[in-house]
C-alpha cells in the first residue's frame, strides 16, 4: 500500500543521546515535512524540503536537523536529545511545490526523552 | 502569515449536522483553505479543500464567504467515527508558513 512509513513506532530516549527518526515515501512526492505534536499546542512544523537536495526551517526548528538525499526519504535528527523534546513526530508528504497542496502523514513516531 | 481561529471544542451527536467555522482574517490572495481531520494516535488526513463559495465532497461541505475571511466545515449526519480533531489550514506560498493551529476537538456522542 502506497504511504508515508515511520521508524520507530516508539522510543524511549536517556537525554544527551542522539536519535534519528526515519521517514519514507512511495508516492514520489517532492515535498516533505516533519511536525512535532504536544498536547495543547497543535502540530507545529519542523523542517521541510521541496525537493531531494534542498530543507528550510519551519516554526521550531531548533535541536533538530534533517536531510534530503533521495526522494523517498527523510530523516530527522536530534543531536542530543533533551527532555523539551518528548513528543508525537509526524513525517508528512505532498506532491506539488505550493503550501496548499494536499498532505500526507505517516501515522508517526512518539519519543519520551528522560 | 495566515493565522488561524477555531473553537477548541464542540459536542454533537449522532445524526445531527455540525458546523465548525475557521477565522481567517488577513488570508492572502492565493491562499486555498483546506480541512484534516486526526484520530487518536493517527496522523492528520485531508477531508476538504477549497478557494471560494462552496465545495462538496462524499465526506463534506467546505462553505466559504466572498470575503474569505473565514470558512465553515460542515460535517452531514455525523456518527461517532467522527469524533476527531478537525485542523483548519490556510496555505500560502512557502512552505515554512504552513500553520495548523490547535484545532477543534468534536465529540460526538450516542
Amino acid at each position: 500500500i502506497a504511504g508515508i512509513t515511520q521508524a520507530p513506532t516508539s522510543q524511549i530516549l536517556a537525554a544527551g543521546r542522539r536519535m534519528t527518526l526515519r521517514c519514507t515515501q512511495d508516492m514520489r512526492h517532492n515535498a516533505m515535512y516533519w511536525y512535532r505534536q504536544d498536547l495543547g499546542l497543535g502540530l507545529r512544523l519542523i523542517h521541510y524540503s521541496n525537493t531531494a537536495g534542498t530543507t528550510g526551517k519551519g516554526e521550531v526548528p531548533d535541536g533538530y536537523s534533517v536531510s534530503r538525499a533521495n526522494t523517498d526519504d527523510f530523516p530527522l535528527t536530534l543531536a542530543s536529545a533533551v527532555p523539551s523534546q518528548t513528543s508525537v513526530y509526524f513525517c508528512a508528504s505532498s506532491e506539488g511545490l505550493r503550501g496548499a497542496d494536499t498532505q500526507y502523514f505517516g501515522p508517526g513516531t512518539r519519543l519520551t526523552v528522560l | 502569515l495566515a493565522k488561524t481561529t477555531q473553537p477548541i471544542s464542540m459536542d454533537s451527536y449522532e445524526g445531527q449536522e455540525v458546523n465548525i467555522t475557521c477565522s481567517h482574517n488577513n488570508i492572502a490572495t492565493n491562499d486555498y483553505i483546506t480541512w484534516y481531520q486526526q484520530f487518536p494516535s493517527q496522523g492528520p488526513r485531508f477531508i476538504i479543500q477549497g478557494y471560494k463559495t462552496k465545495v462538496t465532497n462524499e465526506v463534506a461541505s467546505l462553505f466559504i464567504p466572498a470575503d474569505r475571511k473565514s470558512s465553515t466545515l460542515s460535517l452531514p449526519r455525523v456518527s461517532l467515527s467522527d469524533t476527531a480533531v478537525y485542523y483548519c489550514l490556510v496555505g500560502s506560498s512557502g512552505f515554512q508558513k504552513l500553520v495548523f493551529g490547535t484545532g477543534t476537538r468534536l465529540l460526538v456522542s450516542p
